[in-house]
């Protein structure tokens, strides 16, 4: 039973333009969203996260928007930069118990210079 | 600040075999995760420990256990090995608080069952 959803298993955009990863989710009780990136050959990395209270967390060139009724988020890369090529995890968490993550099955993003 | 390790970086083992994997938290986190992630899934949950004690686990069998250290390192230990065991073994520590879920996780260990 995949919870944590991601659609789209791959996606590319020139360089300068915007990304945007889409992650949908079907656990009402998830109360907190992170996204993770992964270059291969290595663990997942952290990017940014927010809360179920918020609906939208910005953090340089990366902003996270949160649709709580739609069950939605999405993540905004901009400018995207060729760097930023990796698969992409969303995640979801509850904030009681073990408060393990729910991951997606990943969006591979390649940035064309 | 030393992030989270692994050891070691690729096992290969023989059906019906034992396998032990090693993590080392991040510095002052004191909640160690373990997740599977199989070739083109997401990571999925083992099992979290929080000082020494197992605090969650998801659907895996018996012959998945843990341990975690004093210093807050860990170890998950695998039993009667099995071809499906084939996957990404990732380690993640956090700091357990008032919203502070984000886990950090280290390289990961690669398990090939034979």
């Amino acid at each position: 039973d995949q919870q944590v959803k991601q659609n789209s298993p791959s996606l590319s955009v020139q360089e300068g333009r915007i990304s945007i990863l889409n992650c949908d989710y079907t656990n009402s009780m998830f109360d907190y969203f992170l996204w993770y990136k992964k270059y291969p050959a290595e663990g997942p990395t952290f990017l940014i996260s927010i809360s179920s209270i918020k609906d939208k967390n910005e953090d340089g060139r990366f902003t996270v928007f949160l649709n709580k009724s739609a069950k939605h988020l999405s993540l905004h890369i901009v400018p995207s930069q060729p760097g930023d090529s990796a698969v992409y995890f969303c995640a979801a968490s509850l904030q009681t118990g073990a408060n393990n993550l729910f991951f997606g099955t990943g969006t591979r993003l390649t940035v064309i210079p | 600040e030393t992030g989270v390790t692994q050891s070691p970086t690729h096992l290969i083992k023989t059906r019906g075999q034992q396998v032990t994997l090693r993590c080392s938290s991040q510095s002052g986190h004191n909640t160690v995760s373990w997740y599977q992630q199989a070739l083109g899934q997401g990571p999925q949950f083992i099992f979290q420990y929080y000082r020494e004690e197992e605090n969650g686990r998801g659907n895996f069998p018996p012959r998945f256990s843990g341990l975690q250290f004093p210093n807050y390192s860990s170890e998950l230990n695998v039993n009667a090995l099995e071809l499906d065991d084939s996957a990404l073994y990732l380690c993640a520590s956090s700091l357990v608080g008032p919203a502070t879920d984000t886990q950090y996780f280290g390289p990961g260990t690669r398990l090939t069952v034979l």
